[in-house]
């Protein structure tokens, strides 16, 4: 069925990276753009960018500009998202979203930055 | 653009109506707003699109409404599912933005 599943929950260390996964089935991969979103504890949802699934065109927030970088391997219809230079303000769960007004989610992937 | 979210909290009875602003600090483009319905450990669920179209599989009793800067939920004969947080979103000018939620709570 039409679907988005993320990798599973990470833990890091502050300064280290993280790159979670988000697998695309039961559509045309490349004709979407996939859209990531992240949410802090008691904090309001946070736009943080998206990618073209098709020609690989990406947007980012200036949040995070700089140290997030999106991809796809349109072979294996997966998305990505990387973040480097943890710290624990990026403590969240990140969720994929097809779409900018979505109705296709990923389940979110919990991000822990602690020391 | 921030959007701005009232009231904060909101309690009502099942079978009552419910009625939620969000506010823009600028006029949004083409009225490019949605409202999603959010429970705890679950994604956002798209429920209203283009500020007044529902999407797929939301009951009627849900309709948006507003353009330009001012924006309603209303959310008619409460059911008992319906009590969670709802919050806006901006679709229509980078970056895309999320107002910071009302919760409607069973009274």
């Amino acid at each position: 069925q039409v679907q988005l599943v993320q990798s599973g929950a990470e833990v890091k260390k502050p300064g280290a990276s993280v790159k979670v996964s988000c697998k695309a089935s039961g559509y045309t991969f490349t004709t979407y753009s996939i859209h990531w979103v992240r949410q802090a504890p008691g904090r309001r949802l946070e736009w943080v960018g998206w990618i073209n699934a098709g020609n690989g065109d990406t947007r980012y927030s200036q949040n995070l500009q700089g140290r997030v970088t999106f991809t796809t391997d349109t072979s294996a219809t997966t998305a990505y998202i990387e973040v480097t230079s943890l710290t624990s303000e990026d403590t969240a769960i990140y969720y994929c979203a097809r779409g900018a007004a979505s109705t296709l989610w990923g389940q979110g992937t919990l991000v822990t930055v602690s020391s | 653009i921030v959007l701005t979210q009232s009231p904060g909290t909101l309690s009502l009875s099942p079978g009552d109506t419910a009625t939620l602003s969000c506010g823009a600090s600028q006029t949004v483009n083409n009225n490019y707003l949605a409202w999603y319905q959010q429970k705890p450990g679950q994604a956002p669920r798209l429920l209203i699109y283009g500020a007044s179209s529902r999407a797929t599989g939301i009951p009627d009793r849900f309709s948006g409404s507003g353009s330009g800067t001012d924006f309603t939920l209303t959310v008619s004969r409460l059911e008992p599912e319906d009590f969670a947080v709802y919050c806006c979103q901006q679709y229509g000018s980078l970056p895309y933005t999320f107002g910071q939620g009302t919760k409607l709570e069973i009274k």
